[in-house]
């Protein structure tokens, strides 16, 4: 079976541009969580879906971040403009539900130049 | 206080030995709690979730939970060079939905 699919795996940008994450849950699954992870905060939950509508979105750093869900099966994170400091592995995770075990993709390794 | 606590190591054991991985949590009410498994470089690995207080055993890990104390921990027996790695506990507070908060992991180093 698939697992959550997650692009690009790689991002290397300049400051100011605009950068999508994107990310394909498991199929049949409902809750899609996205996090970013780095050495100084550890695993931080940035927002989540469930049945692709924005539950919890008080992780997002702040309004150059967004995040959207249109279908079951697709989701993005954009950051504009971005920032050096907003270098980091970011994380896709689906489950079956709210309070289901959750399955991470490989990861995007973003960095801001 | 941080919500989910661990010791962040570097715990080493010899191979064969049994290693113990131990989090603290802050919110009483919390209901899920997983243990995942994050090799250098890779992405967090699904290792045991449990639920209720007490042992769950699945293979050479067995995840333990006392809601009273409220602390959770991971035994791995008979540790393999393989299982060195970071391990995250990560805690579903309640009335929080699906939100998980991880501890900053503890790093498992075992020597053959």
């Amino acid at each position: 079976d698939a697992g959550v699919i997650q692009s690009p795996r790689h991002e290397v940008t300049e400051m100011g541009q605009e950068v999508t994450l994107r990310c394909k849950p498991i199929s049949g699954h409902n809750s899609l969580f996205w996090y970013r992870q780095t050495m100084m905060r550890g695993l931080e939950l940035l927002i989540y879906f469930n049945n692709n509508v924005p539950i919890d979105d008080s992780g997002m750093p702040e309004d150059r971040f967004s995040a959207k869900m249109p279908n079951a099966s697709f989701s993005t994170l954009k950051i504009q403009p971005s920032e050096p400091r907003d270098s980091a592995v970011y994380f896709c995770a689906s489950s079956l539900g709210r309070s289901q075990p959750q399955h991470f993709g490989d990861g995007t390794r973003l960095s801001i130049l | 206080q941080k919500e989910v606590e661990q010791n962040s190591g570097p715990l080493s054991v010899p191979e064969g030995a049994i290693a113990s991985l131990n989090c603290t949590y802050s919110d009483r009410g919390s209901q899920s709690f997983f243990w995942y498994r994050q090799y250098s470089g890779k992405s967090p690995e699904l290792i045991m979730f449990i639920y209720s207080n007490g042992d769950k055993e699945d293979g050479r890990f067995t995840a333990q939970l006392n809601k009273a104390s409220q602390y959770v921990s991971l035994l791995i027996r008979d540790s393999q060079p393989s299982d060195s790695a970071t391990y995250l506990c990560a805690v579903n507070p309640a009335g929080q939905g699906g939100k998980l908060i991880f501890g900053q992991g503890t790093e498992l180093s075992v020597k053959p």
